[in-house]
């Protein structure tokens, strides 16, 4: 009964390779993001979807495409994976309105050698 | 545009010490404000939040009091445990419904010493 749930928990890869990572939340939730976060803990925002829309798009290389088949789902897929694309990326979920945080997963580890 | 800064780390206390956590914010209006934590190995927890102006927020026995003066919202444990050693992050979410994103300020790791 995990609210957000992400797959692989752990993805160890080779330059080049293309990867999708997966996330699921149960909680009804509108809207999906993902976070990046690097080697020093800091989190940044990549994508948003609400109901299936991207909402959200920062400055993130064209190598990943978020795909949203429904509002339940959110996936991640990277083309051509860099060495510097290695960190942890959340998933997470909110409701619509600001009051509300956000709900995460427990991350997937991408390690690029 | 919005932006969340907080007191650089590590801080490291010995059980039982008094914890603050300083966190600062730049927003125009009223932003909701927030406090996550993140144990080893983990994602991130909803801490506590506050949503307008003199809320305290609170949780295991944490506190964060929404100061619209100093734009602050500094975390505070009267009396730290082992346990709560992990990487705090303070943030806030502001905008229109759908496009309020959660941005985060660069977390402080704190070590509690038995």
């Amino acid at each position: 009964d995990t609210a957000v749930s992400q797959t692989p928990k752990y993805l160890v890869t080779q330059m080049g390779n293309d990867k999708s990572i997966k996330c699921e939340q149960n909680l009804g939730h509108d809207t999906m993001y993902w976070y990046k976060q690097d080697s020093k803990k800091f989190l940044k925002i990549m994508f948003s979807y609400n109901n299936k829309e991207l909402i959200i798009n920062e400055t993130v290389p064209n190598r990943f495409s978020p795909k949203s088949p429904d509002k339940a789902h959110l996936n991640l897929h990277i083309n051509s994976l860099e060495l510097g694309d290695s960190a942890v990326y959340f998933c997470a979920s909110s409701p619509r309105t600001d009051n509300y945080g956000y709900t995460f997963g427990s991350g997937t580890r991408l390690t690029v050698v | 545009g919005n932006s969340v800064t907080q007191m650089e780390g590590p801080v490291t206390l010995s059980e039982e010490a008094f914890l603050t956590i300083n966190c600062t914010y730049t927003a125009t209006g009223y932003p909701s404000l927030f406090w996550y934590v993140q144990y080893p190995g983990e994602g991130l927890q909803l801490l506590l939040k506050a949503t307008k102006a003199d809320d305290k927020g609170s949780n295991k026995g944490f506190e964060a009091t929404y100061r619209k003066e100093t734009t602050s919202f500094h975390l505070e444990k009267g009396s730290v445990q082992v346990s709560d050693s992990a990487v705090y992050f303070c943030a806030l979410r502001k905008g229109s419904s759908n496009t309020g994103k959660l941005i985060f300020g660069q977390g402080t790791t704190l070590q509690v010493k038995p």
